[in-house]
């Protein structure tokens, strides 16, 4: 199993709709999590961080399932601008390096 | 605070060319991480650095080198271009944690490279 397993989509949707998608994830010692957003040909930049249940900010909200190993992102009222790549990223405890998915691909359509 | 700046952000190498890419942070990180993105596929880690004088593999280092002389420099070498290493690299840095993880990695713009 891949440590990190997204849909990689492409999801289309309308603009102001509300789009989630799911990322999971092989170790259970993982215990931060974060989403970062690629623009076509653009450096990822961090979205937000997870460090426990869940975390909102505006649009956007991550909800942890430690149980099943999945982290969701869920955005609200969706904008042309958030056409991107999003990547799930797991962090574990002592490990160094982080685990990048291969991202979801996401295209909001006027 | 500039973050992370790399330099330069287009390069054209011939076969069997070398150079140099630039990784700067103005954060004082601890790790630095170098990155290979090909089209549509997801990142590889080439090479990464806990600290100034520590450097170890990624999953792909084949054909680089690394060194790490300073907390905020972290070059990365490219000693006999391929057509193979044509892609776009990415450098990252980040603190650690108090178990000694890696917390978020704030990336640069990256480097576009292609090799003919």
């Amino acid at each position: 199993r891949k440590e990190v397993e997204q849909d990689p989509g492409p999801f289309n949707v309308p603009e102001g709709a509300t789009v989630a998608f799911n990322c999971t994830y092989s170790n259970s010692a993982s215990q931060s999590f974060f989403w970062y957003r690629q623009d076509c040909r653009k450096e990822p930049k961090l979205l937000m961080s997870v460090y426990s249940s869940g975390n909102e900010d505006g649009r956007f909200t991550a909800q942890l399932n430690r149980a099943s190993q999945y982290i969701s992102l869920l955005i609200r009222d969706s904008k042309l601008s958030d056409s991107a790549t999003y990547l799930c990223v797991p962090g574990t405890q002592g490990a160094q390096k982080l685990v990048f998915g291969q991202g979801t691909r996401l295209t909001i359509n006027p | 605070n500039a973050g992370v700046t790399q330099t330069p952000k287009f390069r054209i190498l011939k076969i069997g060319q070398s150079m140099t890419l630039q990784c700067t942070q103005d954060m004082n990180h601890n790790y630095m991480y170098w990155y290979r993105q090909d089209p549509g596929m997801g990142l590889k880690l080439i090479y990464y650095s806990v600290g100034a004088g520590i450097t170890d593999k990624g999953e792909v280092p084949n054909g680089y080198n690394v060194s790490r002389s300073t907390t905020e420099d972290f070059p990365l070498r490219l000693e006999l271009a391929a057509p193979s290493q044509t892609s776009v690299y990415f450098c990252a840095s980040s603190y650690p944690s108090s178990s000694g993880g890696s917390y978020e990695q704030y990336f640069g713009p990256g480097t576009r490279l292609t090799v003919t």
